[in-house]
């Protein structure tokens, strides 16, 4: 799997966009890009993935550039519940073995 | 409401035993996953199966065992070959091992002293 890079932390202010970035500058044609969030001492949990296109959910929007070699995730209204790390993960579509999660990017929601 | 579970949730034990991790879900998920954690670090697969009776060795399988007998458990077995055992243990869950995203347990945070 590609190799991604991520800030260390982040803060955001309630109620105001927070956007993640994150770098997979050797990704292939046939990786995914996967963000999931785990807040303190829990188990992580999925928020959003994508191949090419720009993606958004409940929770919120992946933004793909067109040469794929970066990635944000916007929370468009951050709340306090939203401060845990986040990880960015690329990986192959057919293979869920090869799930590689980095340090991720520990984000402060502040009020 | 279906999920996965982990118990217990904080688990001590004295150095040398084996401690067996419990891991169950009930959302007919094929394939499952031990993920190791440390302090401020990110996940290290240990284990995973993709269909009963099968599994696989994934990064840091050295120190741990498992078993699928059934399909909704998978229990991971710490044993006192694991040279560091003390972490955070997570376990997941997927449709197949294919292309589906993973859901997680609440985890089980292991302590040997």
């Amino acid at each position: 799997d590609a190799k991604t890079t991520q800030p260390t932390s982040m803060d955001c202010a309630e109620g105001r966009a927070a956007n993640l970035p994150c770098n997979h500058s050797t990704i292939s044609g046939n990786e995914y890009v996967y963000w999931y969030r785990q807040i303190h001492s829990q188990g992580p949990q999925y928020i959003i993935h994508g191949l090419k296109n720009n993606e958004t959910n409940e929770m919120a929007s992946l933004i793909i550039t067109e040469d794929r070699k970066s990635s944000t995730l916007i929370l468009p209204h951050a709340t306090l519940r939203d401060t845990a790390v986040y990880y960015c993960i690329v990986r192959v579509s057919y293979n869920n073995n090869d799930m590689r999660f980095g340090a991720g990017t520990r984000l402060t929601v502040k009020p | 409401d279906g999920g996965i579970t982990q118990s217990p949730k904080y688990l001590f034990r004295k150095e040398g035993q084996n401690v067996t991790l419990s891991c169950e879900q009930n959302l007919n998920h094929d394939a499952m996953y031990w993920y190791r954690q440390d302090p401020g670090q990110g996940l290290r697969l240990i284990y995973y199966s993709q269909i009963v009776n099968d599994f696989q060795k994934g990064d840091i399988a050295e120190g741990y065992s498992v078993s699928r007998e059934k399909k909704e458990s998978f229990p991971l077995t710490v044993t006192s070959a694991q040279k560091n055992p003390t972490a955070f243990y997570l376990c997941a869950s997927s449709i197949d091992g294919v292309g589906y995203e993973q859901y997680f347990g609440p985890g089980t945070r292991l302590t040997v002293t």
